[in-house]
Protein backbone atom coordinates (compact mmCIF):
# COMPACT_ATOMS: atom_id res chain seq x y z
CA UNK A 1 0.00 0.00 0.00
CA UNK A 2 1.19 3.10 -0.85
CA UNK A 3 -0.50 5.31 1.38
CA UNK A 4 -0.82 8.71 1.20
CA UNK A 5 1.07 9.92 -2.06
CA UNK A 6 2.43 13.71 -2.54
CA UNK A 7 3.36 15.45 -6.00
CA UNK A 8 5.64 16.68 -5.79
CA UNK A 9 8.68 16.57 -3.62
CA UNK A 10 10.41 19.88 -4.35
CA UNK A 11 9.42 23.12 -6.05
CA UNK A 12 10.58 26.18 -6.42
CA UNK A 13 8.47 29.10 -7.50
CA UNK A 14 9.09 32.42 -8.14
CA UNK A 15 6.84 34.61 -6.87
CA UNK A 16 3.65 35.52 -8.51
CA UNK A 17 3.76 31.93 -10.15
CA UNK A 18 0.71 29.17 -9.44
CA UNK A 19 1.08 25.57 -9.09
CA UNK A 20 -1.06 22.94 -7.77
CA UNK A 21 0.37 20.22 -4.99
CA UNK A 22 -1.85 16.96 -5.53
CA UNK A 23 -2.41 14.33 -2.76
CA UNK A 24 -4.25 10.72 -3.32
CA UNK A 25 -4.66 8.76 -0.40
CA UNK A 26 -5.37 4.94 -0.93
CA UNK A 27 -6.89 3.58 2.65
CA UNK A 28 -10.61 4.75 1.64
CA UNK A 29 -10.56 7.67 3.94
CA UNK A 30 -13.29 10.07 4.11
CA UNK A 31 -11.27 13.10 5.87
CA UNK A 32 -8.00 14.42 4.37
CA UNK A 33 -6.32 17.59 5.28
CA UNK A 34 -3.80 20.18 4.40
CA UNK A 35 -1.06 20.75 6.73
CA UNK A 36 2.08 23.65 6.13
CA UNK A 37 4.91 23.16 8.75
CA UNK A 38 7.33 26.11 9.98
CA UNK A 39 10.54 26.36 11.82
CA UNK A 40 9.33 26.78 15.49
CA UNK A 41 5.34 26.80 14.48
CA UNK A 42 4.38 23.21 13.66
CA UNK A 43 2.00 22.24 12.00
CA UNK A 44 -0.76 24.61 10.91
CA UNK A 45 -4.18 23.32 9.07
CA UNK A 46 -4.48 25.06 5.64
CA UNK A 47 -7.47 23.86 4.70
CA UNK A 48 -9.61 20.19 5.49
CA UNK A 49 -12.29 17.94 4.20
CA UNK A 50 -14.40 16.21 6.37
CA UNK A 51 -15.82 14.22 3.46
CA UNK A 52 -16.39 14.28 -0.33
CA UNK A 53 -17.82 16.63 -1.56
CA UNK A 54 -17.01 19.33 1.76
CA UNK A 55 -14.00 21.53 2.26
CA UNK A 56 -13.14 23.59 5.45
CA UNK A 57 -10.97 26.45 6.15
CA UNK A 58 -8.43 26.42 8.74
CA UNK A 59 -6.25 27.68 10.92
CA UNK A 60 -4.37 29.48 8.06
CA UNK A 61 -6.30 29.53 4.40
CA UNK A 62 -5.45 32.92 3.21
CA UNK A 63 -3.85 32.68 -0.22
CA UNK A 64 -4.95 28.84 -0.70
CA UNK A 65 -7.51 27.05 -2.29
CA UNK A 66 -8.21 23.48 -2.47
CA UNK A 67 -10.50 20.58 -4.17
CA UNK A 68 -11.89 17.77 -3.30
CA UNK A 69 -11.32 15.91 -6.63
CA UNK A 70 -13.08 13.02 -5.20
CA UNK A 71 -12.55 10.41 -2.04
CA UNK A 72 -9.02 9.78 -3.18
CA UNK A 73 -7.59 13.38 -4.05
CA UNK A 74 -7.07 16.53 -2.55
CA UNK A 75 -5.66 19.30 -4.10
CA UNK A 76 -3.60 22.33 -2.79
CA UNK A 77 -3.67 25.51 -5.03
CA UNK A 78 -1.40 28.40 -4.96
CA UNK A 79 -2.65 31.25 -7.35
CA UNK A 80 -0.07 33.97 -6.53
CA UNK A 81 2.83 32.37 -4.77
CA UNK A 82 4.37 34.57 -2.01
CA UNK A 83 7.98 34.36 -0.46
CA UNK A 84 5.40 33.91 2.98
CA UNK A 85 4.52 30.66 1.35
CA UNK A 86 8.14 29.04 1.80
CA UNK A 87 7.01 25.68 3.62
CA UNK A 88 7.19 22.37 4.16
CA UNK A 89 3.16 21.26 2.65
CA UNK A 90 2.01 17.82 4.00
CA UNK A 91 -1.14 15.93 3.26
CA UNK A 92 -2.94 13.39 5.72
CA UNK A 93 -5.84 11.43 5.64
CA UNK A 94 -7.72 9.87 8.26
CA UNK A 95 -10.88 7.35 8.57
CA UNK A 96 -12.28 9.24 11.51
CA UNK A 97 -12.38 13.12 11.21
CA UNK A 98 -9.68 13.41 13.84
CA UNK A 99 -11.41 10.17 16.11
CA UNK A 100 -8.46 8.49 14.40
CA UNK A 101 -4.70 8.42 13.43
CA UNK A 102 -3.74 10.49 10.86
CA UNK A 103 -1.66 9.16 7.61
CA UNK A 104 0.71 11.61 6.49
CA UNK A 105 2.34 12.07 2.94
CA UNK A 106 6.17 12.43 2.95
CA UNK A 107 5.90 16.23 2.36
CA UNK A 108 6.33 19.11 -0.36
CA UNK A 109 9.32 21.29 0.32
CA UNK A 110 8.14 24.70 -1.76
CA UNK A 111 10.15 27.43 -1.67
CA UNK A 112 9.03 30.54 -3.32
CA UNK A 113 11.62 33.15 -4.38
CA UNK B 1 -9.80 29.08 18.44
CA UNK B 2 -8.31 26.16 20.05
CA UNK B 3 -4.71 26.75 21.62
CA UNK B 4 -2.55 23.41 21.77
CA UNK B 5 0.60 24.47 23.60
CA UNK B 6 3.71 22.12 24.25
CA UNK B 7 6.36 22.25 26.19
CA UNK B 8 9.50 22.65 26.19
CA UNK B 9 10.26 23.62 22.75
CA UNK B 10 13.72 22.00 23.04
CA UNK B 11 15.40 19.17 25.01
CA UNK B 12 19.04 17.72 24.67
CA UNK B 13 19.31 14.99 26.83
CA UNK B 14 22.37 11.95 27.40
CA UNK B 15 21.06 8.58 26.37
CA UNK B 16 20.12 7.00 29.06
CA UNK B 17 18.37 9.87 30.84
CA UNK B 18 14.78 10.15 30.89
CA UNK B 19 12.50 12.87 28.76
CA UNK B 20 9.17 14.31 29.53
CA UNK B 21 6.72 16.54 27.15
CA UNK B 22 3.56 18.46 28.29
CA UNK B 23 1.28 19.54 26.17
CA UNK B 24 -2.04 21.62 27.65
CA UNK B 25 -4.94 23.26 25.45
CA UNK B 26 -7.21 25.89 26.56
CA UNK B 27 -9.99 23.81 26.16
CA UNK B 28 -11.26 20.54 27.13
CA UNK B 29 -10.42 18.06 24.07
CA UNK B 30 -12.60 15.09 23.12
CA UNK B 31 -8.83 13.19 22.29
CA UNK B 32 -5.53 13.69 22.10
CA UNK B 33 -3.06 12.11 19.75
CA UNK B 34 0.60 12.09 19.75
CA UNK B 35 2.97 11.91 16.47
CA UNK B 36 7.07 11.37 16.03
CA UNK B 37 8.49 12.92 13.08
CA UNK B 38 12.21 12.28 12.46
CA UNK B 39 13.87 15.10 11.33
CA UNK B 40 13.64 15.26 7.41
CA UNK B 41 10.71 12.84 7.24
CA UNK B 42 7.11 12.92 8.26
CA UNK B 43 4.72 12.75 11.46
CA UNK B 44 4.13 9.44 12.06
CA UNK B 45 1.29 8.69 14.69
CA UNK B 46 2.38 7.06 18.12
CA UNK B 47 -0.99 6.84 19.99
CA UNK B 48 -4.61 8.01 20.86
CA UNK B 49 -5.53 8.48 24.19
CA UNK B 50 -9.71 8.91 24.76
CA UNK B 51 -10.56 8.67 28.33
CA UNK B 52 -9.83 10.98 31.18
CA UNK B 53 -7.22 9.94 33.54
CA UNK B 54 -5.83 7.17 30.68
CA UNK B 55 -2.32 6.21 31.18
CA UNK B 56 -1.07 3.61 28.29
CA UNK B 57 2.67 2.42 27.69
CA UNK B 58 4.65 1.76 24.57
CA UNK B 59 8.00 -0.60 25.84
CA UNK B 60 9.84 2.86 27.22
CA UNK B 61 7.54 5.17 26.02
CA UNK B 62 4.09 6.55 28.84
CA UNK B 63 1.37 8.84 27.72
CA UNK B 64 -1.05 10.27 30.03
CA UNK B 65 -4.12 12.26 29.80
CA UNK B 66 -5.10 14.43 32.36
CA UNK B 67 -8.62 14.44 34.19
CA UNK B 68 -10.14 17.38 33.56
CA UNK B 69 -8.77 16.14 29.26
CA UNK B 70 -6.91 19.66 29.01
CA UNK B 71 -3.01 18.28 29.38
CA UNK B 72 -1.45 15.24 28.26
CA UNK B 73 2.17 14.25 28.74
CA UNK B 74 4.92 11.47 26.93
CA UNK B 75 7.87 10.53 29.42
CA UNK B 76 10.58 8.61 27.94
CA UNK B 77 12.47 6.22 30.26
CA UNK B 78 16.02 5.99 29.51
CA UNK B 79 16.12 7.64 25.72
CA UNK B 80 18.18 5.93 22.91
CA UNK B 81 19.56 7.62 20.20
CA UNK B 82 16.75 6.10 18.16
CA UNK B 83 14.42 8.14 20.09
CA UNK B 84 15.70 11.49 18.76
CA UNK B 85 12.89 13.49 16.58
CA UNK B 86 10.22 16.21 17.23
CA UNK B 87 7.13 14.53 19.08
CA UNK B 88 3.87 16.16 18.66
CA UNK B 89 0.93 16.58 20.76
CA UNK B 90 -2.70 16.80 18.81
CA UNK B 91 -6.14 17.32 20.44
CA UNK B 92 -9.54 17.69 18.86
CA UNK B 93 -12.25 19.80 20.75
CA UNK B 94 -14.61 20.51 18.45
CA UNK B 95 -14.84 20.08 14.67
CA UNK B 96 -12.96 17.41 12.54
CA UNK B 97 -9.80 18.27 12.15
CA UNK B 98 -6.62 17.84 14.77
CA UNK B 99 -4.72 21.08 15.84
CA UNK B 100 -1.51 19.87 16.55
CA UNK B 101 1.00 21.64 19.38
CA UNK B 102 4.43 23.29 18.01
CA UNK B 103 6.23 20.58 18.89
CA UNK B 104 9.14 19.32 21.22
CA UNK B 105 12.49 18.61 19.62
CA UNK B 106 14.66 15.92 21.52
CA UNK B 107 18.36 15.61 20.91
CA UNK B 108 19.71 12.42 22.32
CA UNK B 109 23.93 12.37 22.23
CA UNK B 110 25.64 8.79 22.67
Amino acid sequence: NAGVTQTPKFQVLKTGQSMTLQCAQDMNHNSMYWYRQDPGMGLRLIYYSASEGTTDKGEVPNGYNVSRLNKREFSLRLESAAPSQTSVYFCASSGGQGYTEAFFGQGTRLTVV
Amino acid sequence: GQQVMQIPQYQHVQEGEDFTTYCNSSTTLSNIQWYKQRPGGHPVFLIQLVKSGEVKKQKRLTFQFGEAKKNSSLHITATQTTDVGTYFCAGLSSGYALNFGKGTSLLVTP
